[in-house]
């Protein structure tokens, strides 16, 4: 059985850093991309970050570029979301989500329960 | 960025009836090489995380009942809820992954009426 775990969330002040984190099993991890996708309180889903499932290759919105990073370590079944200079806006559920193929964000077959991250003073 | 946008914002359907959702993206998610549409749908339910509906525009996902179906190509889209049940209370979203940035829809909300 898939299961994706993110972990990590919490508040943090606008300007600040956070890094959330997803553990995944019930799949051989490395064969398949992986994306984060948000939701913003009362707001719709909007995908922030995917990566290959080799890493070699990651994709951000514009909303985030230059202040996230999204990263795997294959060898700990763990996708990663380093969130910088974080602005009240970034507030949102944060979802892990595998996708249906390995090389770029395609769709998401499952997700995890998600990790809420607060922006606020 | 491609723009996807959903009609209605909200919809009430009676218990046994049918829903109808439409997405229209702002350019074409055919792509012509392979024959298909990059459209995907999504029903999120209230503290749940999203679940895959349907893929390539009228394929549905393993497990979904089958009074779920997607139709439509190129820009307009559709998903049918042919019988309206009470666990199908949720919102929808059409998401399109042609490109990146894969966006979604606004999102559909189904009520009972």
């Amino acid at each position: 059985e898939v299961q994706l775990l993110e972990s990590g969330g919490g508040l943090v002040q606008p300007g600040g850093s956070l890094r959330v984190s997803c553990a995944a099993s019930g799949f051989t991890f490395s064969n398949y991309a992986m994306s984060w996708v948000r939701q913003a309180p009362g707001k719709g889903l909007e995908w922030v970050s995917g990566i290959s499932g080799s890493g070699g290759s990651t994709y951000h919105a514009d909303s985030v570029k230059g202040r996230f990073t999204i990263s795997r370590d294959n060898s700990k079944n763990t996708l990663y979301l380093q969130m910088n200079s974080l602005r009240a806006e970034d507030t949102a559920v944060f979802y892990c989500a595998k996708d249906v193929y390995s090389d770029y964000p395609h769709y998401f077959d499952h997700w995890g329960q998600g990790t809420l991250v607060t922006v606020s003073s | 960025d491609i723009v996807m946008t959903q009609s209605p914002d909200s919809l009430a359907v009676s218990l046994g009836e049918r829903a109808t959702i439409n997405c229209k993206s702002s350019q074409s998610v055919l792509y012509s090489s392979n024959n298909k549409n990059y459209l995907a749908w999504y029903q999120k339910k209230s503290g749940q995380p999203p679940k895959l509906l349907i893929y390539w525009a009228s394929t549905r996902e393993s497990g979904v009942p089958d009074r779920f179906s997607g139709s439509g190509s190129g820009t307009d889209f559709t998903l049918t809820i042919s019988s309206l049940q009470a666990e199908d209370v949720a919102v929808y979203y059409c998401q399109h992954y042609y490109r990146t940035p894969q966006t979604f829809g606004q999102g559909t909300k189904v009520e009972i009426k």
